[in-house]
């Protein structure tokens, strides 16, 4: 098993749509969890972090799941602008381990 | 501009040859990551400094590559006698080691081995 997992998409949505990403982790251990973001030949961008309480910026909210071990990224009102690929990130005793990337593609 | 800076951005090499890439993390940030990325994958950890201190390599980082950070402020990553498997973006990352851990991408290295 993988040990970041997610769904590599690519999914498509239309301008306005709600859209969720999951990321599912193996080390039960983890400390830190992130969502980057990253756009096509570009570096990965911080998007947020991700709290136990869960937390949102914007129409982006974040949810951790320490007993199921994973987290989800859910973005409201879709911009075409938010295409790009959401990085899931975790830090377990200071490795950091990323996932592939879930893209994303709003469409007009 | 204050962020992380890599130098070269673009790099053709032939195989066999040596190639050497540069990071500078932002100032204050004692931790600096390289990582490697090819296209469709994520960021896939090589090693990482604290200050000039090399304290976790991957098993992906062959004896042909090697990293520095002399004075725990600029990077160094060699790569030795290149093959066309080492082709990739090379991503470097600085982060302050305190809490949350967020790291801070410079624009990368994208290396082409012919």
């Amino acid at each position: 098993r993988k040990e970041v997992e997610q769904d590599p998409g690519p999914f498509n949505v239309p301008e306005g749509a709600t859209v969720a990403f999951n990321c599912t982790y193996s080390n039960s251990a983890s400390q830190s969890f992130f969502w980057y973001r990253q756009d096509c030949r570009k570096e990965p961008k911080l998007l947020m972090s991700v709290y136990s309480s869960g937390n949102e910026d914007g129409r982006f909210t974040a949810q951790l799941n320490r007993a199921s071990q994973y987290i989800s990224l859910l973005i409201r009102d879709s911009k075409l602008s938010d295409s790009a690929t959401y990085l899931c990130v975790v830090n377990s005793y200071q490795k950091v381990t990323f996932g592939t990337g879930t893209k994303l593609q709003v469409i007009p | 501009d204050t962020g992380v800076s890599q130098n070269p951005r673009h790099k053709i090499t032939k195989r066999g040859q040596n190639v050497t890439f540069r990071c500078d993390p932002i100032s204050e940030h004692n931790r600096l990551y390289w990582y490697r990325q090819t296209l469709g994958q994520g960021p896939e950890f090589l090693t990482y400094f604290q200050n000039e201190a090399q304290l976790e390599k991957s098993r992906l980082l062959s004896d042909r590559f090697s990293a520095e950070r002399p004075k725990g402020s600029f990077s160094t990553l060699e790569i030795q006698r290149t093959e066309q498997g080492d082709s990739a973006m090379y991503l470097c990352a600085s982060s302050l080691a305190l809490g949350f851990e967020t790291q801070y991408f410079g624009p990368g290295t994208r290396l082409l081995v012919l």
